[in-house]
């Protein structure tokens, strides 16, 4: 259980273009996803928080129109690096905070977006 | 300042040599302390999460405790498949209650 997708897995665009990345809880359901860039070899940066129906909340120094969240419902948030650029290029990691069954505190991840701006 | 700082940063064992990684924290507030190990290009895996001092929590060959300051992840008798990066994440009772504060991790290679 607890199991979190990301879709899709590598992307390769051009400077300039947009991406979208998909993110779904495929056995629970997520009212709060979290969304998170790591550069090679440091640790994950918490970039925004988005809770079903309602507005992301981004962290400091994250630009809210390059980087847009919709949390559609229960199951999907969506990121969309809007304009990428090479300096945009990361592992772009979910999660999901599950409920019901699980522990209330527990983020599970989703296995990541690699993406890679030419 | 909240703060998550692991150690060593990165430890080669032989394999079946026993050792503990280091989480040490400040934080306002502590609603709980995960760990994670991440494999290269994956998402983090769940591993445990201790909410209180004196708390334990055991999985195979790992072992997780909490202090006031700092869990430990012991590892007994690893295995070439248990090399991986380490990751401590603490959250704390902010504005939303939400934020993670993850250390940097730490790279264990075990060595056959």
């Amino acid at each position: 259980g607890a199991v979190v997708s990301q879709h899709p897995s590598r992307v390769i665009c051009k400077s300039g273009t947009s991406v979208k990345i998909e993110c779904r809880s495929l056995d629970f359901q997520a009212t709060t996803m979290f969304w998170y860039r790591q550069f090679p070899k440091q640790s994950l940066m918490l970039m925004a928080t988005s809770n079903e129906g309602s507005k992301a909340t981004y962290e400091q120094g994250v630009e809210k129109d390059k980087f847009l969240i919709n949390h559609a419902s229960l199951t999907l948030s969506t990121l969309t690096v809007t304009s990428a650029h090479p300096e945009d290029s990361s592992f772009y990691i979910c999660s999901a905070r599950a409920s019901g069954a699980y522990s209330y505190n527990e983020q599970f991840f989703g296995p990541g977006t690699r993406l890679t701006v030419l | 300042e909240d703060q998550v700082t692991q150690s060593p940063e990165a430890l080669r064992l032989q394999e079946g040599e026993s050792s503990s990684l280091n989480c040490s924290y400040t934080v306002s507030g502590l609603r709980g302390l995960f760990w994670y190990r991440q494999d290269p290009g994956k998402g983090p895996e769940f591993l445990f999460t201790l909410y209180s001092a004196g708390e334990e929590k055991e999985k195979e060959r790992l072992k997780a405790t909490l202090t006031k300051k700092e869990s430990f992840l012991h590892i007994t008798a690893p295995k070439p498949e248990d090399s991986a990066t380490y990751l401590c994440a603490v959250q704390a009772w902010g504005n939303t209650g939400n934020q993670f504060y993850f250390g940097t991790g730490t790279s264990l290679t075990v060595i056959p």
